[in-house]
């Protein structure tokens, strides 16, 4: 089946580190974001990507880096810059970016706490 | 820059009751709308979408919404709900060009 892969589902840091989530998707899609999902507050974006090799920062990119090095991964790092990264994680992608009416696939999401 | 708000944070219902829930969105032009869905313990899945065409779109599991352009409304209905609908429900918008923006998602308990 085609789709989307988090993991883990669940981290765990401690102050200072950082750590990398992992997205792959097997659905050939061109574009993927990540985004933060807080109570009350919706998605927010962090980084999308439109292409291999190239990525954009999204609302709140502060604390956070990527890579798209290949189509079908797009992993996020969540640096000790951060300040608050205690959230739920959510990966998604698309057949194409910007200039798509294309609906979004998502992963079942990576929840990081600070211990 | 777009926003999104949805009306109600938290929607409580009992069984058979009609759903309706308001997303109204900030920036016109061309917009591409979007109803997700997050039941419990499970990914955003689509419920339904608009870019163009009958204002009124239906989507899966018996729901529906309708474009009010001149509103700037997209809100979702479903004329009886059950308790298998209980979830959280996020609109979205994407304008051409532009990113997609989600509301702040309403939270909708159906009581058996």
């Amino acid at each position: 089946d085609g789709g989307i892969t988090q993991s883990p589902k669940y981290l765990f840091r401690k102050e200072g580190q950082n750590v990398t989530l992992s997205c792959e998707q097997n659905l050939n899609h061109d574009a993927m974001y990540w985004y933060r999902q807080d109570p009350g507050q919706g998605l927010r974006l962090i980084y999308y990507s439109q292409i291999v090799n190239d990525f954009q920062k999204g609302d709140i990119a502060e604390g956070y880096s990527v890579s798209r090095e290949k189509k079908e991964s797009f992993p996020l790092t969540v640096t000790s810059a951060q300040k608050n990264p205690t959230a739920f994680y959510l990966c998604a992608s698309s057949i194409n970016g910007l200039f798509s009416n294309q609906p979004q696939h998502f992963g079942d999401g990576t929840r990081l706490s600070i211990l | 820059a777009q926003s999104v708000s949805q009306h109600n944070h938290h929607v409580i219902l009992s069984e058979a009751a009609s759903l309706e829930l308001g997303c109204n969105y900030s920036y016109g032009g061309t917009v591409n709308l979007f109803w997700y869905v997050q039941y419990p313990g499970q990914h955003l899945q689509l419920l339904l979408k608009y870019f163009s065409g009958d204002p009124l779109v239906k989507g899966i599991k018996g729901f529906e919404a309708e474009f009010i352009k001149s509103k700037f409304s997209f809100n979702l209905r479903k004329p009886s709900v059950q308790w298998s609908d209980t979830a959280e429900y996020f609109c979205a918008v994407n304008n051409y060009g532009q990113n997609f923006v989600f509301g702040p998602g309403t939270r909708l308990s159906v009581l058996p």
